[in-house]
């Protein structure tokens, strides 16, 4: 029962490195999240994609850039990594025209950029 | 103004301790309403959905009062594996965000 699954797990950048994180799920859902986690400032959303094909910004896009490679597998690039990309990233899908969906996540990337 | 306000807390209370959040959000066209769990250095999870008329799960009771914009999560007898943090989560339907969350309110129960 895999749900959501992240990779990598940690992951150490220098400032300007680029990196992608990798998501992927089987629960046929179409809707899928990027979100980033910093203390005290709650999850905040990145970019979604609502369905296979599309993507769209969310809260705090600048920096990354995302791919919606099929409908299981969602991608989060960094390009040139910086301090204030330090954060642990979640991804998390959900069933989409549902108002009581419930999202899903995977279990997180820590990510310290120095 | 955050579109979803919680005490960060914390909350430190007694085993068998009765605790109550509390969370507004800012949004009166917002549609759905959970409260979801995160232990410590974890992904979230779903703890309950809101419903209009109130819903309990066990020892949980959520409570939804729209006039007032606010969502309240009473936890009762409280046990040692209840310590994390809540999140008050808000679905503003017809927004493209989906789901909006608030900051967190950490709770740990002491024996």
């Amino acid at each position: 029962n895999a749900g959501v699954t992240q990779t990598p797990k940690f992951q150490v950048l220098k400032t300007g490195q680029s990196m992608t994180l990798q998501c992927a799920q089987d629960m046929n859902h179409n809707s899928m999240y990027w979100y980033r986690q910093d203390p005290g400032m709650g999850l905040r959303l990145i970019y979604y994609s609502a369905s296979e094909g599309t993507t769209d910004k969310g809260e705090v896009p600048n920096g990354y850039n995302v791919s919606r490679l099929n409908k299981r597998e969602f991608s989060l690039r960094l390009e040139s990594a910086a301090p204030s990309q330090t954060s642990v990233y979640f991804c998390a899908s959900s069933e989409a025209g549902d108002q009581n969906t419930e999202a899903f996540f995977g279990q997180g990337t820590r990510l310290t950029v120095v | 103004r955050k579109e979803v306000e919680q005490d960060p807390g914390p909350f430190n209370v007694p085993e068998g301790a009765t605790v109550a959040f509390n969370c507004t959000y800012s949004n009166s066209a917002s549609q759905s309403f959970f409260w979801y769990r995160q232990d410590c250095r974890k992904e979230p999870k779903l703890l309950m959905s809101v419903y209009s008329s109130g819903n309990e799960d066990g020892r949980f009771t959520a409570q939804l009062n729209r006039a007032s914009q606010y969502i309240s999560l009473l936890i009762r007898d409280s046990k040692l594996s209840d310590s994390a943090t809540y999140l008050c989560v808000v679905n503003m339907l017809g927004s493209a965000r989906q789901l909006t969350f608030g900051s967190g309110t950490q709770l740990t129960v002491l024996p």
